[in-house]
C-alpha cells in the first residue's frame, strides 16, 4: 500500500506560471487536506475536502485552487504562482479518528 | 495569531537522557492533541496522542502530558536516541465535524548527540 502519494516531488516555476499538484490516496479514506510548510510557520491548512464532492478553505488559501476528483485524488492548483508560494506542500489524509497519514511532499520553487 | 505555539525552535539532547518538547497552545476549545515526527524529505508521521479528559499518555519511551489549566502540553522521550533525530509539530483538534482539522506548531528540531 503506498497510502498517500504526491506528484511531483519537485518543481520550479517561474512567477505567473501555473500547475498542479496533484494527491491520491489508497486508503479509503473521506477526509483529505492541503497544507503547506515553510521556516518558523509550521504547518498551516490551504484547504480541506471532508468528503468526496465538498472542499472548504483553510486558514491560507489564497492564490489557490482544488478540486476534490473523487474519493481517491485531491489536487491543488496554483493558477499564476508567485514567490510566496516557495514552499513545501503535503497532502494527507485522516487516520482513524484523530489521525493524519501524510504523503512525502512537493517542494515547489517560484522564481 | 498562532493559536498552537512551540517557542523552543531547536533542542539538542545527549542520548539516554530525557527529552521534553513542549507546546502552548491558545484556543480553550481543542479537544485533542497529536504529537507528529518529520524527517528530512518525508512526510510528518503520527507518533503519540492525548484526549483533553486525560493528563497523561505513555507509549514506550515517549509520553505526552496534559496541563489543561495551563494550557501547556509536553511530550517527554527517555531515553533519546539518535534516530529520535527529527522535527516535532504538536498539533490540536478544535473541529468536531467531520473535517476534522488539525493546528499545527511552528516545530521543534531535536538533535540527540553521542
Amino acid at each position: 500500500n503506498a497510502g498517500v502519494t504526491q506528484t511531483p516531488k519537485f518543481q520550479v516555476l517561474k512567477t505567473g506560471q501555473s500547475m498542479t499538484l496533484q494527491c491520491a490516496q489508497d486508503m479509503n479514506h473521506n477526509s483529505m487536506y492541503w497544507y503547506r510548510q515553510d521556516p518558523g510557520m509550521g504547518l498551516r491548512l490551504i484547504y480541506y475536502s471532508a468528503s468526496e464532492g465538498t472542499t472548504d478553505k483553510g486558514e491560507v488559501p489564497n492564490g489557490y485552487n482544488v478540486s476534490r476528483l473523487n474519493k481517491r485524488e485531491f489536487s491543488l492548483r496554483l493558477e499564476s504562482a508567485a514567490p510566496s508560494q516557495t514552499s513545501v506542500y503535503f497532502c494527507a489524509t485522516r487516520q482513524g479518528h484523530y489521525g493524519y497519514t501524510f504523503g512525502s511532499g512537493t517542494r515547489l520553487t517560484v522564481v | 495569531d498562532q493559536q498552537v505555539k512551540q517557542n523552543s525552535p531547536s533542542l539538542s539532547v545527549q542520548e539516554g537522557r530525557i527529552s521534553i518538547l513542549n507546546c502552548d497552545y491558545t484556543n480553550s476549545m481543542f479537544d485533542y492533541f497529536l504529537w507528529y515526527k518529520k524527517y528530512p524529505a518525508e512526510g510528518p508521521t503520527f507518533l503519540i496522542s492525548i484526549s483533553s479528559i486525560k493528563d497523561k499518555n505513555e507509549d514506550g519511551r515517549f509520553t505526552v502530558f496534559l496541563n489543561k489549566s495551563a494550557k501547556h502540553l509536553s511530550l517527554h522521550i527517555v531515553p533519546s536516541q539518535p534516530g529520535d533525530s527529527a522535527v516535532y509539530f504538536c498539533a490540536a483538534r478544535g473541529d468536531t465535524g467531520t473535517a476534522s482539522k488539525l493546528t499545527f506548531g511552528t516545530g521543534t528540531r531535536l538533535q540527540v548527540t553521542l
